[in-house]
């Protein structure tokens, strides 16, 4: 089955500094790359995703990137704000493998003042 | 429009009681799952529906049983609980298989259910 490293699993920034959090998967054939934000309390919320036919997409002032050859993905915050401290998931899906995703085991993400 | 509910938010039990945790979406989704989140583990799959009537197995489902009699009820059953499944559960639904082969399989998750198994 799929198989999803994530890195780093903590990460400080000061404020307005940007923050790259970095994903690996092993099965070629995944075509869908959700990322989800959990506060603190709450269930995960999906931010963005990127399918396998793209190879950035942006919303504001995050963006994903993929690297099909590499097999990996990235997030990137740019201009940081303490609203985004929070824990981030990323997760592939294989074809065929309908809303089975296979989360990275998370990244805490703190924006320091 | 309430999205997913999840009930208890907090329960503690015993070894050996059996307990269920309730999920309810009001979006007419097709699809609902269980997630359990323990620390340094990710989101794990327990449990998986794709309709009512229809059940399946993810990553974890030893010690768990699901039913899935309605589309908006997907319940999880903990028969007889361990201090392993010590946890906190997420339930998540989505639209059909069909609209995800469409690119709309976004999953919607409740707040979740804190359990301690003693």
């Amino acid at each position: 089955g799929e198989n999803v490293e994530q890195h780093p699993s903590t990460l400080s920034v000061q404020e307005g500094d940007s923050a790259v959090i970095k994903c690996t998967y092993s099965d070629s054939a995944s075509n869908y790359f959700p990322w989800y934000k959990q506060e603190l309390g709450k269930g995960p919320q999906l931010i963005i995703d990127i399918r396998s036919n793209v190879g950035e997409k942006k919303d504001q002032r995050i963006a994903v990137t993929l690297n099909k050859t590499a097999k990996h993905f990235s997030l990137h915050i740019t201009e940081t704000q303490p609203e985004d401290s929070a824990v981030y998931f990323c997760a592939a899906v294989p074809p065929g493998g309908g809303n089975k995703l296979t989360f990275g085991t998370g990244t805490q993400l703190k924006v320091e003042l | 429009n309430a999205g997913v509910t999840q009930t208890p938010k907090f329960q503690v039990l015993k070894t050996g009681q059996s307990m269920t945790l309730q999920c309810a979406q009001d979006m007419n989704h097709e699809y609902m799952s269980w997630y359990r989140q323990d620390p340094g583990m990710g989101l794990r799959l327990i449990h998986y529906s794709v309709g009512a009537g229809i059940t399946d197995q993810g990553e974890v489902p030893n010690g768990y049983n699901v039913s899935r009699s309605t589309t908006e009820d997907f319940p999880l059953r903990l028969l007889s609980a361990a201090p392993s499944q010590t946890s906190v559960y997420f339930c998540a639904s989505s639209y059909s298989r069909l609209a995800i082969i469409a690119g709309a399989n976004v999953l919607t998750f409740g707040a979740g259910s804190r359990l301690t198994v003693l």
